[in-house]
């Protein structure tokens, strides 16, 4: 069955510093893996996405994430954040060869940036 | 225009009545979603149909039916009302179809519809 975990229910950071988001994830076969973000009072919002390829995924308003196999995790990451940033973020994950499978949510993270 | 529109936005209704939320979509795509938001839970989902004769169950579909009206349109019925289906619903769609590199099962949500049951 496929799973997606997000331990930390809120991660609070400084504007200008680094920020990550934590998720590891449990599929049968090969993931794929996305982020999105909700601010208050709007639907969810596409981040980016990982299908295959090179580990490191570049997506929208200057976010990454970095795929490991090995730990089976897809941690979100910006260098810089920005108050802007704050709203909260979702990580999902689907069985790649699984035609019948739906994304699965974690149960979300809330990020706080301070000015 | 919004790509995915859920209607109404938001409704206050008592417990006992027949609620319907309406989605629709101008995406051109095949498949389908409803998902329900509660606070520390995620997004569960409710139902899901990958075209208009295919309809499936979600993890909890209890209280709730769907109708796949036409390839754009999917609504969400609650028969009875009762207080804990109080919730933000999302409606999604995602391309379907074809091979499964076309089909990554990326979502397009609409801006979801705040429902409370008294």
């Amino acid at each position: 069955a496929q799973s997606v975990a997000q331990p930390e229910d809120q991660v609070n950071v400084a504007e200008g510093n680094p920020l990550t988001v934590k998720c590891t994830y449990s599929v049968s076969g090969n993931p794929y893996l996305f982020w999105y973000v909700q601010y208050p009072n709007r639907g969810l919002q596409f981040l980016l996405k990982y299908i295959t390829g090179d580990n490191l995924v570049k997506g929208s308003y200057g976010f990454e994430a970095e795929f490991n196999k090995s730990q089976t995790s897809f941690h979100l990451k910006k260098p810089s954040a920005l108050v802007s940033d704050s709203a909260l973020y979702f990580c999902a994950v689907r069985d790649a060869y699984n035609q019948g499978g739906k994304l699965i949510f974690g149960q979300g993270t809330e990020l706080s940036v301070k000015p | 225009d919004a790509d995915v529109t859920q209607t109404p936005r938001n409704r206050i209704t008592k417990t006992g009545k027949r609620i319907m939320l309406e989605c629709s979509q101008t995406k051109g795509h095949d498949r389908m979603y409803w998902y329900r938001q509660d606070p520390g839970l995620g997004l569960r989902l409710i139902y899901y149909s990958f075209d208009v004769k295919d309809i499936n169950k979600g993890e909890i579909s209890d209280g709730y039916s769907v109708s796949r009206q036409a390839q754009a349109k999917f609504s969400l019925s609650l028969e009875s009302a009762i207080p804990n289906q109080t919730a933000l619903y999302f409606c999604a769609t995602s391309v379907g179809g074809g091979s499964q590199m076309t089909d990554t099962g990326e979502l397009f949500f609409g801006e979801g519809s705040r429902l409370t049951v008294l």
